[in-house]
């Protein structure tokens, strides 16, 4: 079945400690997104990429990277940079134009 | 650059209509409305991709005014199954979707 695979469910950091959440996608899709969404309120764009080895920073870029070898991979790290990084991560991808299809999310708890 | 949408929160009982809005500051390419139930991933409703198109499946159908850059969604004769947070996502330019702060819809029986 064809769809986007967010890894893990659930993770739990320590305060200072980079960690690294996974997507992949068997869609083919060109484009793929991260968003961030927070209790009660809408998805935050964080960083997106239209191209393989090429992305742009969303409106809350600050304290996190990516990257973009494989068109089916676009893994977000979140850096200690990162001050609040409690949160429900969505990862999508989509074939312009077209709808987003998204993973199941990530949900990050900073202890 | 975020949309706005409107109302924040609508309660409706078993077979009501409801209209949730949508308007950005900002030139349209397209819009895009999204449900999500709690603890989900969103999921896709439709795209509209030209002005004054409107578009629609059941009973859940969407304007698009491109001049006005207003969108809406209208719900007829609602279920409980239509109960959800909706979004409406907006591209400006190249690939890049921004999502409204969402329109929480709760169906009563």
């Amino acid at each position: 079945d064809g769809g986007i695979t967010q890894s893990p469910k659930y993770l739990f950091r320590k305060e200072g400690q980079n960690v690294t959440l996974s997507c992949e996608q068997n869609l083919n899709h060109d484009a793929m997104y991260w968003y961030r969404q927070d209790p009660g309120q809408g998805l935050r764009l964080i960083y997106y990429s239209q191209i393989v080895n090429d992305f742009q920073k969303g409106d809350i870029a600050e304290g996190y990277s990516v990257s973009r070898e494989k068109k089916e991979s676009f893994p977000l790290t979140v850096t200690s940079a990162q001050k609040n990084p409690t949160a429900f991560y969505l990862c999508a991808s989509s074939q312009d134009p077209g709808e987003l299809f998204f993973g199941e999310g990530s949900r990050l708890t900073v202890l | 650059q975020q949309p706005v949408q409107s109302p924040q929160a609508v309660i409706l009982r078993e077979g009501e209509d409801a209209v949730i809005n949508c308007s950005s500051s900002k030139a349209l390419y397209s819009v895009h409305w999204y449900r999500q139930k709690h603890g989900e991933a969103p999921v896709f409703l439709m795209i509209l991709l030209k002005g004054g198109e409107q578009k629609g499946h059941d009973k859940i159908s969407a304007s698009f005014n491109e001049k006005k850059q207003q969108s809406s969604l209208y719900l007829t004769a609602s279920q409980l199954s239509y109960s959800g947070t909706y979004f409406c996502g907006t591209e400006i330019q190249g690939n890049k979707l921004v999502f409204g702060a969402g329109t929480i819809l709760r169906v009563k029986s």
